[in-house]
């Protein structure tokens, strides 16, 4: 089955600085990538995802970029702000017509610092 | 995400017992999940269901089960075969397999042995 390994665990950044969260997967026919963002007891939302028939999808101050042939996927966040301080979660699965579930990495805590 | 709730918020269960979380969606998606967070952890799948009737087993099923006797609604009962039955519950659901292949999420129920 699919394994999703996401790095680093905590990541603690500057106001308005940038912050990158990287992810692994092991499945060559994964085809479905979301970010979720999670605060404190909350439900995981969707911030972002990307289908593997592009490399880089950006969202004002969120992008993600793909590399399928090393099969791994990147958050990144620009001029960081309080309010994105949450635990963020990759995800992988293969999108192919089915309803399968989704292969979650452990998350990473971003800290943003004031 | 509004259009998934789940119930209770917080569940007690005592040894032996056996308690049924609730899920319920009126987005009018066909596909619905169970996933379990533990603390620290990413989110695993216990199951999933693309179509009344139908369901299949996740990552981590031993000790749960589910019915999907409604399009709105995916139970999932918590037996006392699972030892330790501690965690946070979330539900979600998805247009697949003939739409799109975004899961939302409901608030979650909080599971607590005593």
């Amino acid at each position: 089955g699919e394994n999703v390994e996401q790095h680093p665990s905590t990541l603690s950044v500057q106001e308005g600085d940038s912050a990158v969260i990287k992810c692994t997967y092991s499945d060559s026919a994964s085809n479905y990538f979301p970010w979720y963002k999670q605060e404190l007891g909350k439900r995981p939302q969707l911030i972002i995802d990307i289908r593997s028939n592009v490399g880089e999808k950006k969202d004002q101050r969120i992008a993600v970029t793909l590399n399928k042939t090393a099969k791994h996927f990147s958050l990144h966040i620009t001029e960081t702000q309080p309010e994105d301080s949450a635990v963020y979660f990759c995800a992988a699965m293969y999108s192919g017509g089915g309803a399968d579930g989704l292969t979650f990495g452990k998350g990473t805590h971003l800290i943003i610092q004031p | 995400d509004g259009g998934i709730t789940q119930s209770p918020k917080y569940l007690f269960r005592k040894e032996g017992q056996n308690v049924t979380l609730s899920c319920e969606q009126n987005l009018n998606h066909d596909a619905m999940y169970w996933y379990r967070q533990d603390p620290g952890q990413g989110l695993r799948l216990i199951y999933y269901s693309q179509i009344v009737n139908d369901f299949q087993k996740g990552d981590i099923a031993e000790g749960y089960s589910v019915s999907r006797e409604k399009k709105e609604s995916f139970p999932l009962t918590v037996t006392s075969a699972q030892k330790n039955p501690t965690a946070f519950y979330l539900c979600a659901s998805s247009a697949r397999p003939t739409g799109e292949e975004t899961q939302y999420f409901g608030p979650g129920t909080r599971l607590l042995v005593l």
